[in-house]
């Protein structure tokens, strides 16, 4: 079966210092990946998606995911963290059954940024 | 550009009563998703409908049953509710529902059940 785990439940950076939010995936085929963001009381935004056509994937508002098949890694980083970047992020892979696709998220890591 | 639309935002209900949630996807999308999110975790993957018929089952209780209209709207239906149901319930739509393909999540309807 195909899953993710983040490392991590919670991470503190300085606001200006790189993020790096860690996601492990199993899957016996090319995954589909996915980072999703969640703000507080707010619904799952797409940040980035990898489809197996580049290994560095970049998405919105600065964020880059690299797909590292070595290291079964799809870590999510930041060079810069900027205060408004606090919030919840789940790694999550796509699993089709035949007749749809489905997520699967792993258990989020809470991104805090400080002054 | 035009979101997935979830009605209501909040819901409070007691104990034994029934909910209905309604999903609108964005507009050509032909797929609709519903997960359930508890406190504190990860959202958990309950069904989808994909052109109107059911396409996909996961940890959805007997209790809940849902539906995709001719219009592509879905609907969950939540009867007997426990206070386990309280949670954060997502709606996310796609257009296909084959592989990988990017699902797009509304703000979610929080349950509270009293």
């Amino acid at each position: 079966a195909q899953s993710v785990t983040q490392l991590g439940s919670h991470v503190s950076v300085s606001e200006g210092a790189l993020v790096l939010l860690r996601c492990n995936y199993s899957s016996s085929v090319p995954p589909y990946l996915f980072w999703y963001v969640q703000y507080p009381n707010q619904g799952l935004q797409l940040l980035l998606k990898y489809t197996s056509a580049a290994t560095l994937v970049k998405g919105i508002n600065g964020f880059e995911a690299e797909f590292k098949k070595s290291e079964t890694s799809f870590h999510l980083t930041k060079p810069s963290a900027h205060m408004s970047d606090a919030a919840e992020y789940f790694c999550a892979v796509s699993r089709y059954t035949g007749t749809a696709s489905k997520l699967t998220f792993g258990t989020g890591t809470r991104l805090q940024v400080t002054l | 550009a035009a979101g997935v639309i979830q009605s209501p935002r909040h819901l409070i209900k007691e104990k034994r009563e029934t909910a209905t949630l309604k999903c609108y996807p964005i507009p050509r999308h032909d797929t609709v998703y519903w997960y359930q999110q508890g406190p504190g975790q990860d959202p958990q993957f309950l069904i989808s409908f994909y052109e109107k018929m059911q396409s996909d089952k996961g940890s959805i209780p007997d209790r809940f049953s849902a539906q995709q209209f001719s219009d592509y709207h879905s609907e969950l239906n939540m009867s007997s509710l426990e206070l386990g149901d309280s949670a954060l319930y997502f709606c996310a739509s796609s257009l296909g529902g084959g592989l990988g393909e990017t699902q797009y999540f509304g703000p979610g309807t929080r349950l509270l059940v009293l």
